[in-house]
Parts: C-alpha cells; structure tokens; sequence
C-alpha cells in the first residue's frame, strides 16, 4: 500500500470546519484512500473512503485532487467531540487475500478548542 | 444492530499465564482482524481470519500468539505465557463476505485491554 504523509498535529475552532491534509504521491491506480479516526482509548471509527472522485456522507466530505497525489477531510462543523487521531490510509479493495490488512501511520492529532 | 463485540474490554493476567480474546464480528461478516495498539504507538496489523481459516498471519509473533475463527462461534486470539511486553489494546475488526469497491470497509471492536503484572 501507498505510504502517507499527515501532519502530525491541527487545531481547529468548535463549529468551524476541519481540514486536514494528506499526502500520497506513490498513489497506484487500483488504491482507494480511505480515513478512520480513533479517539482516545476507542477502537478505530471509519470515516469515508473514496477511489478518484469526491465523496460525501453524513460526517465528512473528501477531497481528492485530480492527480490523486494528495486528499482533504473536511469535517463541516467540528465539534468537541470530533477531537480525536485522524488517519488516512491508502490500500487497494478486493486485493487477494494477503493484501486485505489496513496500515495506520502516526495519523493527525486534531484538537477542536471550545 | 450490534456492531463488533470483544470481551473481555479489560484482562490482566501475571506472566507466564495465558490470555484469551474474544472478537463477535458484525452479523454477517465472515472476515476478521486483528490489531494491536502498544502504549503511546499506532494499530499494528496482527493477522487476517475468513471462517476456519487463517489468510494472512505475517504482523503476528511466530511464537506464543494464535488466532482462530471457528465455524461457530467467537474468532479468539490467544496468547501464551504472557510477558510484560505483551500490555497493549487488542483490537478486532470486520469486514462482509463479498466485498465490492463500496463494502470493502472495516469495522472495528471496542478493543481489549491486556495488562501483564
């Protein structure tokens, strides 16, 4: 799977929008990238997931430029809670088997400040 | 419409004893993972389950770990003889038979959290 690159650390005001970066420039064709989060001491929380085109669901949008070397989770309305490790992984769907596993960076510590 | 379920969610066991972990996938998923999380570090793939059958097993320990994901029942990751090093969070993820480019997602558990005395 492509390697990313994430800040490691974003601030960001309650109810304003959040929006952390990520880059993977090694990006194949086949790779889709997709976002998790994990507050403190929780199992990771899947976010969204997209392959070259923008998504949107009922917590975040995504981003991806056009060469798909870098991508954007936008987090509308942060809230308190929202605080959490925000990671962007990178890996092909329906590979064969041995390839099926998710590889978690360092990810984004994003702080939302009352 | 139960998530991923792992219990026990806190195990502490001294060294030398054996640690069970239970991970219930989401009803209908027929793939499982599992993860660990060492203090202040990131989710490390351990190994990947289909029903009965192990596919990839390569981020687990060769020695003291094995995982199982019977027919009926829990998938369970066992650790042998534990050692202090072994302290971390489990955690458990699933995923649906089948997968399309939309499925093809992992959910996962609220984790276990081994502490070795």
């Amino acid at each position: 799977d492509a390697k990313t690159t994430q800040p490691p650390s974003m601030d960001c005001a309650e109810g304003r929008a959040a929006n952390l970066p990520c880059n993977h420039s090694t990006i194949s064709g086949n790779e889709y990238v997709y976002w998790y989060r994990q507050i403190h001491s929780q199992g990771p929380q899947y976010i969204i997931h997209g392959l070259k085109n923008n998504e949107t669901n009922e917590m975040a949008s995504l981003i991806i430029t056009e060469d798909r070397k870098s991508s954007t989770l936008i987090l509308p309305h942060a809230t308190l809670r929202d605080t959490a490790v925000y990671y962007c992984i990178v890996r092909f769907v329906i590979s064969s088997g041995s390839a099926r596993q998710l590889t978690f960076g360092s990810g984004t510590q994003l702080t939302v400040l009352p | 419409n139960a998530g991923v379920m792992q219990n026990p969610r806190h195990l502490v066991r001294r060294r030398g004893q054996e640690a069970r972990l239970r991970c219930s996938p989401v009803k209908g998923h027929s793939h499982v993972y599992w993860y660990r999380q060492l203090p202040e570090e990131g989710l490390k793939f351990m190994v990947y389950l289909q029903k009965e059958n192990i596919i990839d097993e390569s981020g687990m320990p060769k020695e003291r770990f094995s995982a199982e994901f019977p027919k009926e029942g829990p998938s369970i990751l066992r650790i042998q003889q534990v050692v202090r090093g072994d302290s971390a969070a489990y955690f458990c993820a699933s995923s649906p038979p089948n997968p399309t480019a939309t499925t093809d997602t992992q959910y996962f558990g609220p984790g276990t959290r081994l502490t070795v005395l």
